[in-house]
């Protein structure tokens, strides 16, 4: 079953605005991934994330962890139209979970 | 970068017959592969995972007989639907471990569309 739940489901901005989503996970992790997918397509890892780390950044990604609300965000700045796709976090504890998925519009 | 592939990208079949999805380690090996089903428009489920030369493992719900997986060597998973049902067309994902499952490389995925 799936551990983690996204939110919000889906996203529409417009290019150039920030999009955040977030991701929640119900049991204790070793470390949290967020990864993409475009249509159809397969998935592109963007950024692991540990338990022992607040936040991360790589790009124009940041992703924050907070093991004590066991939640994770992803926050894409300055969005493109590029962007556009599925985002899934990943959450790996004894067994490895994605989340139910935020799809993001980015509006030319 | 690491690549995995798999093969058929896509596949169309008659209900009843099987179908054979490979997934490939191009570049590196991996001891670990995992397969994943999705479904339109939602997540991916993890179905099993398979270390070369052994069982593969599968998930609470995850038929075995009906979804055969070989892990032959470092660089090749396949996955066998059997008697194959429209209820098993689905987006059939690998993905590749080279140490563990934080680091795992995905495939393109398979779309098998099941008549």
């Amino acid at each position: 079953s799936q551990q983690g739940e996204e939110d919000p489901q889906a996203l529409s901005i417009q290019e150039g605005e920030n999009a955040t989503m977030n991701c929640s996970y119900k049991t204790s992790i070793n470390n949290l991934q967020w990864y993409r997918q475009n249509s159809g397509r397969g998935l592109v890892h963007l950024i692991l994330i540990r338990s022992n780390e607040r936040e991360k950044h790589s790009g124009r990604l940041r992703v924050t962890l907070d093991t004590s609300k066991k939640s994770s965000s992803l926050l894409i700045t300055a969005s493109r139209a590029a962007d556009t796709a599925s985002y899934f976090c990943l959450s790996h504890d004894y067994k490895l979970s994605f989340g139910a998925g935020t799809t993001v519009t980015v509006r030319a | 970068g690491a690549v995995v592939s798999q093969h058929p990208s896509w596949v169309i079949c008659k209900s009843g017959t099987s179908v054979k999805i490979e997934c490939r380690s191009l570049d590196f090996q991996a001891t670990t592969m995992f397969w994943y089903r999705q479904f339109p428009k939602q997540s991916l489920m993890l179905m099993a995972t398979s270390n070369e030369g052994s069982k593969a493992t599968y998930e609470q719900g995850v038929e075995k007989d009906k979804f055969l997986i070989n892990h032959a060597s470092l660089t090749l998973s396949t996955l066998t639907v059997t008697s194959a049902h429209p209820e098993d067309s689905s987006f059939y994902i690998c993905s590749a471990a080279i140490t563990g499952p934080d680091t795992q490389y995905f495939g393109p995925g398979t779309r098998l569309t099941v008549l």
